[in-house]
């Protein structure tokens, strides 16, 4: 297996700019998070999904930041408009059931805002 | 205001001596821990889990302690190898819901060859 997929790598964007990021998961796996990792704050919780339904989106940190999963093997995170403290790595990970077995994370993609 | 960057704690140790990493947890009701390893430019990486209801877990040179009643993880690395330098961070169920997997802040750590 690939493992989980995200793109791209890295994201350079101006402040007002919309950002949309991208994950594969590994195929089956019914749970994908979405998690941002800064200096200031370390790794936070944005949203996850199960079975393609948000399930808890208390992490999102504003109106600007949305995140939508159309099937199983697709998801993304949306940004617009884009502020410079948005500037952070942002990664997707799923897991097959939670409880009971370990994250499996991409490599995340570095966004930075000017 | 003048911000405050997170003081990540750091560890160096001796190529070939054995690691200890520390993670306090918040959640008293998590029943599931795990330890995952980040290297620069990755994502964390999966090393062990645990279950409350277990003390001890041994894997490859690497050895979870869990204790319950004051809320403290523990990693233990034999035989500390250059490749073992890294961010190191515990996880458990979120305090709200099962399903949600909170990071602890991590440790920094440099081996020295």
């Amino acid at each position: 297996d690939a493992g989980v997929i995200q793109s791209p790598r890295h994201e350079v964007t101006e402040m007002g700019q919309e950002v949309t990021l991208r994950c594969k998961p590994i195929s089956g796996h019914d749970y994908l998070f979405w998690y941002r990792q800064t200096m200031m704050r370390g790794l936070e919780l944005l949203i996850y999904f199960n079975n393609n339904v948000p399930i808890d989106d208390s992490g999102m940190p504003e109106d600007r930041f949305s995140a939508k999963m159309p099937n199983a093997s697709f998801s993304t995170l949306k940004i617009q408009p884009s502020e410079p403290r948005d500037s952070a790595v942002y990664f997707c990970a799923s897991t097959l059931k939670t409880g009971a077995g370990a994250l499996h994370f991409g490599n995340g993609t570095r966004l930075t805002v000017t | 205001g003048e911000s405050v960057g997170l003081h990540l704690p750091t560890l160096s140790v001796q190529e070939g001596d054995n690691s200890i990493i520390n993670c306090a947890y918040s959640n008293s009701a998590s029943d599931y821990f795990i330890w995952y390893k980040q290297e620069s430019g990755k994502g964390p990486q999966f090393i062990i889990d645990i279950r409350s209801n277990m003390d001890k877990r041994q894997g490859q040179r690497v050895t979870v302690l869990l204790n319950k009643t004051v809320k403290h993880l523990s990693l233990q690395i034999a035989a500390t190898q250059p490749g073992d330098s890294a961010v190191y961070f515990c996880a458990e169920n979120g305090e709200t819901s099962y399903d949600k997997v909170i990071f602890g802040p991590g440790t920094s750590l440099s081996v020295i060859p």
